[in-house]
C-alpha cells in the first residue's frame, strides 16, 4: 500500500544542490509529508517534515506543490556525508507508525 | 543534543534463546516505538508504546514478542523464543507525543540468530 514514489537511485555532485523527487498523489488534508535518510545501517535520521507550506531548516529544504500531490527535498549543498537512503513518507496527523518504503539511494561523488 | 541509545550493539543468540534487547528514549518522550530492518529490506512498524501499554502493533508482533518499560528510563524489547529469521537490526526510537510530532531513532541492535 505504496503512498509514495520515490526514484530508486540518484547521484549528486559534491557541493553541488541535490534535488530529490517524490510523488504521493493520494496524500489526503490530514497528511503530513515526512522525509528521513538512513546512513548505511544505522538508524533513521529525521530530516524535515512539512503540511502544505514549504519549510526549511539546518539540513535540508522541503517544497511542497500546491495541489500537495508531490514534494521535492533540497539538500543545498551536498557532501559525500550525505550519501544515504533518503525516505519520503506521508503520515496521516496521530498516526503511530512510520511506513518506510524502499526510498531513494542517493550517492554523492567527489 | 539528547539521542535515544541501544544496547547491545550487536547480540548473538541460540535458536530458541531469549533475547532482550534494550532502549532508553529522550528523557521527556511519551511515546515509544520498535521497527526491525531484515537485511536489505525496508525498515518495518513493530509497535508502539504509550502510558504503559501498546497503543498500535503491527501483525509482525506477535505473541512471542512484548514490551515492556521496566523503570523510569529503560523501553525493552523481548523475543521469547528466537527464530533464524528473527535476524535483523532493531531500532528504537521516541517521541514527545504521537501524530506530527518527530520520532527520533537510536543506532539500532544488530540481532543475529544462529
Amino acid at each position: 500500500d505504496a503512498k509514495t514514489t520515490q526514484p530508486p537511485s540518484m547521484d549528486c555532485a559534491e557541493g553541488r544542490a541535490a534535488n530529490l523527487p517524490c510523488n504521493h498523489s493520494t496524500i489526503s488534508g490530514n497528511e503530513y509529508v515526512y522525509w528521513y535518510r538512513q546512513i548505511h545501517s544505522q538508524g533513521p535520521q529525521y530530516i524535515i517534515h512539512g503540511l502544505k507550506n514549504n519549510e526549511t531548516n539546518e539540513m535540508a529544504s522541503l517544497i511542497i506543490t500546491e495541489d500537495r500531490k508531490s514534494s521535492t527535498l533540497i539538500l543545498p549543498h551536498a557532501t559525500l556525508r550525505d550519501t544515504a537512503v533518503y525516505y519520503c513518507i506521508v503520515r496521516v496527523v496521530n498516526d503511530y507508525k512510520l511506513s518506510f518504503g524502499a526510498g531513494t539511494t542517493v550517492t554523492v561523488r567527489a | 543534543e539528547p539521542e535515544v541509545t541501544q544496547t547491545p550493539s550487536h547480540q548473538v543468540t541460540q535458536m530458541g534463546q531469549e533475547v532482550i534487547l534494550r532502549c532508553v528514549p529522550i528523557s521527556n518522550h511519551l511515546y515509544f516505538y520498535w521497527y526491525r530492518q531484515i537485511l536489505g529490506q525496508k525498515v518495518e512498524f513493530l509497535v508502539s508504546f504509550y502510558n504503559n501499554e501498546i497503543s498500535e502493533k503491527s501483525e509482525i508482533f506477535d505473541d512471542q514478542f512484548s514490551v515492556e518499560r521496566p523503570d523510569g528510563s529503560n523501553f525493552t524489547l523481548k523475543i521469547r523464543s528466537t527464530k533464524l529469521e528473527d535476524s535483523a537490526m532493531y531500532f528504537c526510537a521516541s517521541s514527545g507525543s504521537s501524530g506530527r510530532v518527530t520520532q527520533y531513532f537510536g543506532p539500532g541492535t544488530r540481532l543475529t540468530v544462529l
